[in-house]
This record gives C-alpha cells, sequence and structure tokens, in this order.
C-alpha cells in the first residue's frame, strides 16, 4: 500500500529556531497540504499546494510559515522563528483526486521548548 | 464552504455494545466523506470513505457508516465493541471540486468499559 512518510518522527527545538519538517508524498498525487494537531485538540487545516504553488492557506499560515517542493518528491514545512504554541503534532497529507484517496503521513511532533 | 460537526466529544460505551459516533457536515456540493481513526500518539488512518457510490459504506475493523443526504450526516457504527476501538475517531469532508481542503470535525473519543 502507497504511504506518505514524514521525518523527523519528533523534533525538540529552541525558541526562535527553525525548523524543517520534511514530507515524501506518494509519487503520483498532485495534491498536498499540512495539517497541525496541538495536543489533545482537532486536526487544523495549515497549507495545501497544487501545482508547485500555494492554492490556500489558513489564518494560522502566517508569515513565519512556508512551504516548498524543491525537488519534485519532498515537501517541506519551514517554520521560522519557532514559538512555544508552534508545539503540535504535523501531519503531511497527498491526496489523489480521481481515486479521491486521502493519505496521511504519521506525524512529526514538534516540541518547542 | 464545507464543515463537520461531530456531537459528543467523548463517548464510553460497554465492550461488545454498539458504538454510534455522530458526524454532520455541511456542504455547498456533493460530499466526499471521511472516518479517520487516531490511536493514543499516532497518526491518522483512513476506516472508510464515502464517494457517491453506495450510501452505506463498509470499512476496517468492522465499522460502517451510512450517507444519508437528507439528515447531511454520516455517522460511524460497529454492532459490537472491542476494547481495541479505544480511540480518538475524526469525520471529515472534502468537497469533489477543485481543490478543497479535507476538514475535520473536532474528534470523538471514544473508551470502551470492560
Amino acid at each position: 500500500e502507497p504511504e506518505v512518510t514524514q521525518t523527523p518522527s519528533h523534533q525538540v527545538t529552541q525558541m526562535g529556531q527553525e525548523v524543517i519538517l520534511r514530507c515524501v508524498p506518494i509519487s503520483n498525487h498532485l495534491y498536498f497540504y499540512w495539517y497541525r494537531q496541538i495536543l489533545g485538540q482537532k486536526v487544523e487545516f495549515l497549507v495545501s499546494f497544487y501545482n508547485n504553488e500555494i492554492s490556500e492557506k489558513s489564518e494560522i499560515f502566517d508569515d513565519q510559515f512556508s512551504v516548498e517542493r524543491p525537488d519534485g518528491s519532498n515537501f517541506t514545512l519551514k517554520i521560522r522563528s519557532t514559538k512555544l504554541e508552534d508545539s503540535a503534532m504535523y501531519f503531511c497529507a497527498s491526496i489523489d483526486r480521481a481515486n479521491t484517496e486521502a493519505f496521511f503521513g504519521q506525524g512529526t511532533r514538534l516540541t518547542v521548548v | 464552504a464545507q464543515s463537520v460537526t461531530q456531537l459528543g466529544s467523548h463517548v464510553s460505551v460497554s465492550e461488545g455494545a454498539l458504538v454510534l459516533l455522530r458526524c454532520n457536515y455541511s456542504s455547498s456540493v456533493p460530499p466526499y466523506l471521511f472516518w479517520y481513526v487516531q490511536y493514543p500518539n499516532q497518526g491518522l488512518q483512513l476506516l472508510l470513505k464515502y464517494t457517491s457510490a453506495a450510501t452505506l459504506v463498509k470499512g476496517i475493523n468492522g465499522f460502517e457508516a451510512e450517507f444519508k443526504k437528507s439528515e447531511t450526516s454520516f455517522h460511524l457504527t460497529k454492532p459490537s465493541a472491542h476494547m481495541s476501538d479505544a480511540a480518538e475517531y475524526f469525520c471529515a469532508v472534502l468537497s469533489n471540486i477543485g481543490n478543497e481542503k479535507l476538514t475535520f470535525g473536532t474528534g470523538t473519543r471514544l473508551t470502551i468499559i470492560p
């Protein structure tokens, strides 16, 4: 079965530092997403990405966030200057619209100290 | 715009009893609907999905859900709960046009009483 892979599984960073969360979506999918889940809370949409550009972003996705698909396989989320409230599980997803399959990675748990 | 409402943030059922987790959606176009399960400290696993074929959808682990357009509902059921079903369950909606995002409900934590 195809899968979305995310690295690292857990990252601890100091407040103010930059982090890059990495995702390898399923190769023939065209739509990619980042979601965030603060511990014990709902899964929140951050950003969607299609055709090498952002197609939609939430109000959470402010100037400290950016996404990139640098090499046609990886899909990265960069947080420029982390804050304590950025501590959460970050999920990458890739969607195959033709078959309506939405696959999620296992997530990266980001802890900002 | 699309949204999902999950009634009951916590549901407790006895082992062997019926599981019913409620989900109502709002969508301006016919939606695709999903149920995901999340075990502690793990990712999101797809349980089942509705994509405008059969209204009664069967998923993994004995779960099923019925799409009812008249009630804008997509409730998740399982006839007999098992201890291993204890988890967080999320209903989600995806528009079937364009590049709409997958929108999640707030989740329902299912506890199984031995």
